[in-house]
């Protein structure tokens, strides 16, 4: 069964502090990887894709990782910002022409000042 | 450039009552589709189109219904309303020509059924 497992689910930090999520996933075959930022009252927003290929990319304060072996991903904030409370959701896409999307269920974060 | 507009942003409904979640888009993309999202259990597909004159079921399609007459509009109707569907509900768009490319996302629209 195809699933997106994120962890953890709540995390609460200080601000300037950094911290990783974890998304792992049991999709296949695997085209991309996406996490993306849910501010609250708002839609997601897109913040960086992860293709088979690729094992690190930065957006900023953002950076995520892939391991396509272990099928396992992670997206760490560095020096955070209060403005980076938001839900955090990795969306997995299946390739081989289903075009299908798994998500996770998301993990909340919390900025403290 | 409004990107997706979703209409109303907040309603309470009746039990038993019909209810149309509004959802149009400025992009011009071909894909669009209807999630709920319900604290514990993520985002759910309801139903989802490829492009304009086509639809098809998601995740969990039962209660509602879509069309899609033009490429702008997706609209979404609860037919009898459960207090089951209370819900944030979440219009995305999508352009088809790329795995890689990114879902866009209205700001939802939160459903209360009493």
């Amino acid at each position: 069964k195809n699933q997106v497992e994120q962890s953890p689910q709540s995390l609460i930090i200080l601000e300037g502090k950094n911290c990783t999520l974890q998304c792992n996933y049991t999709v296949s075959p695997f085209s991309n990887l996406r996490w993306y930022k849910q501010d609250t009252g708002r839609g997601p927003v897109s913040l960086t894709i992860m293709t088979f290929s690729e094992n690190t990319k930065s957006n900023g304060r953002y950076t995520a990782t892939l391991d396509a072996d272990t099928k396992q991903s992670s997206l760490h904030i560095t020096a955070s910002q209060l403005s980076d409370s938001a839900s955090y959701i990795c969306v997995v896409v299946r390739g081989g022409g289903a075009d299908g999307l798994t998500f996770g269920k998301g993990t909340h974060l919390i900025i403290q000042p | 450039i409004a990107g997706i507009t979703q209409a109303p942003t907040s309603q309470i409904l009746a039990a038993g009552r019909r209810m149309t979640l509004r959802c149009t888009q400025d992009m011009r993309h071909n894909a669009m589709y209807w999630y709920r999202q319900d604290l514990g259990l993520g985002l759910r597909l309801i139903h989802y189109s490829n492009t304009a004159g086509t639809t098809g079921k998601g995740e969990v399609p039962d209660g509602y219904s879509v069309s899609r007459a033009n490429t702008d509009d997706f609209p979404l109707t609860l037919a009898s309303a459960v207090p089951s569907q209370t819900s944030v509900y979440f219009c995305a768009t999508r352009e088809q020509d790329s795995y890689n490319s990114p879902l866009h996302f209205g700001n939802g629209t939160r459903l209360t059924v009493t």
